[in-house]
């Protein structure tokens, strides 16, 4: 299987601040990367498909980009709304599988 | 647009078969390329794909589930299901269903609001 692990694995900002998510692959998916937010209590939403394509209403302050074994995921600037936590996800081979989530909490 | 929802019982017990439905509504099952997947997120966790089905009836489920696991589907009904047998407490879960589009590229989207399953006696 292919071990997605992201980090860091919590995170404290403010709003308006400018975040990064990094998430490694233990062997190269090319671009078969997305991502999801989860609020709490929520299902997974997903923002990012591709690794860098954004879904269809999807804020254009969150954008991912990589390729091969690394990727990340910003936003530009975070706004109360984004505090959530956020999962990577590989669909280069099955079985498909998540990084262990990056929480994104208020500072 | 697509919605999905999961039901069926909240509480099983150790050694019991975990038996859950998701339904599609506002498009159809057989809708050519995508899978239809099951995920879950134990307390507290990250999440782990299960398994997927195909309208066709193929399935593929995860390794360390596979000799545990059913996914089926009904056309008819827009449904499809899951199956996991002799449950133990790590079982106990959100289960989560969606629609797989990765044969396009895409992500897991929709995905139904999850349903607890705790397994205990």
């Amino acid at each position: 299987d292919i071990q997605m692990t992201q980090s860091p694995s919590s995170l404290s900002a403010s709003v308006g601040d400018r975040v990064t998510i990094s998430c490694q692959a233990t062997q190269d998916i090319g671009t078969s990367l997305n991502w999801y937010q989860q609020k709490l209590g929520k299902a997974p939403k997903l923002l990012i498909y591709d690794a860098s394509r954004s879904e269809t209403g999807v804020p254009s302050r969150f954008s991912g980009g990589g390729s091969g074994t690394d990727f990340t995921f910003t936003i530009s600037s975070l706004q109360p709304e984004d505090f959530a936590t956020y999962h990577c996800q590989q669909y280069h081979s099955l079985p498909f599988t998540f990084g262990q989530g990056t929480k994104l909490e208020i500072k | 647009q697509v919605q999905l929802q999961e039901s069926g019982p909240g509480l099983v017990k150790p050694s019991q078969t975990l038996s859950l439905t998701c339904t599609v509504s506002g498009g159809s099952i057989t809708s050519s390329g995508y899978f239809w997947t099951w995920i879950r997120q134990r307390p507290g966790k990250g999440l782990e794909w299960i398994g997927h089905i195909y309208y066709s009836g193929s399935t593929y489920y995860k390794p360390s589930l596979k000799s545990r696991l059913s996914i089926s589907i009904d056309t008819s009904q827009n449904q499809f299901s899951l199956r996991l047998s002799s449950v133990t407490v790590a079982d106990t879960a959100v289960y989560y269903c969606a629609r797989d589009g990765s044969g396009f590229g895409d992500g897991f989207a929709p995905w139904g609001q999850g349903t607890l399953v705790t397994v205990s006696s």
